[in-house]
């Protein structure tokens, strides 16, 4: 089983409509993730949570939301989604609390999301 | 500002050739370098990383990554490259002393592998 899983894997909905993309991890990480991936512009950061009650915003968070249900459990919501948030969706782990922390990202295999 | 060139989007090499991708990096602070490799319908894997010491640092799958801090580098090669490895290829940087743990990715290069 994967470390870090995401559901659903591929979702299509229609314009308005309210999403929510889950991801639970068993690594036992502190942080997580949402990263949102479209062609040509590489992977941006949507979301950031160090902790169940520590949540920050990335550089294109207008138009989501996330909660941090737990410490393994990492959702994010479109609450009215519209096209252009088309895209392929990765949450990601690291463990900042071990020894010899790099930043490394642990990634789930991704939510493809299409809004028509 | 912060940010991460990868300056070819596809490259197409030979079964076998040897292969060099090309990562540039703007960072303010001493960073941490990655290479990340997404093959289709998988999520992202790591390749190599580089936070200190020898610039030249050893991944999975045969790569090898070189920190050039005067160039402002951190180029992804392999000496013979296997039809297995056509995938995207991403760099990214992340600070290196702060605790901030966000990445700065590219944006990614495609390689075919011809046959």
């Amino acid at each position: 089983d994967a470390d870090v899983t995401q559901t659903p894997r591929n979702r299509i909905t229609k314009t308005g409509k309210r999403i929510m993309l889950e991801c639970s991890q068993t690594k036992g990480h502190d942080r997580m993730y949402w990263y949102r991936q479209d062609p040509g512009l590489g992977l941006r950061l949507i979301y950031y949570s160090f902790d169940v009650k520590d949540i920050n915003k990335g550089e294109i968070s207008d138009g989501y939301s996330v909660s941090r249900q737990a410490q393994a459990k990492f959702s994010l919501s479109l609450e009215s989604a519209i096209p252009n948030q088309t895209a392929l969706y990765f949450c990601a782990t690291s463990d900042f609390r071990g020894t010899g922390y790099t930043g490394e990202l642990f990634f789930g295999e991704g939510s493809r999301l299409t809004v028509l | 500002a912060q940010s991460v060139t990868q300056p070819d989007i596809h490259i197409t090499v030979s079964e076998g050739a040897s292969l060099e991708l090309r990562c540039n990096y703007s960072y303010g602070a001493t960073p941490y370098l990655f290479w990340y490799v997404q093959s289709p319908g998988q999520g992202l894997q790591l390749l190599l990383k580089y936070f200190s010491g020898d610039t030249l640092v050893q991944g999975i799958k045969g790569f090898e990554a070189e920190f050039k801090r005067s160039q402002s580098s951190f180029n992804l090669r392999k000496p013979s490259v296997h039809w297995s490895d056509a995938a995207e290829y991403f760099c990214a940087v992340g600070p290196g002393s702060s605790n901030t743990g966000k990445l700065i990715f590219g944006q990614g290069t495609t390689l075919q592998v011809k046959p």
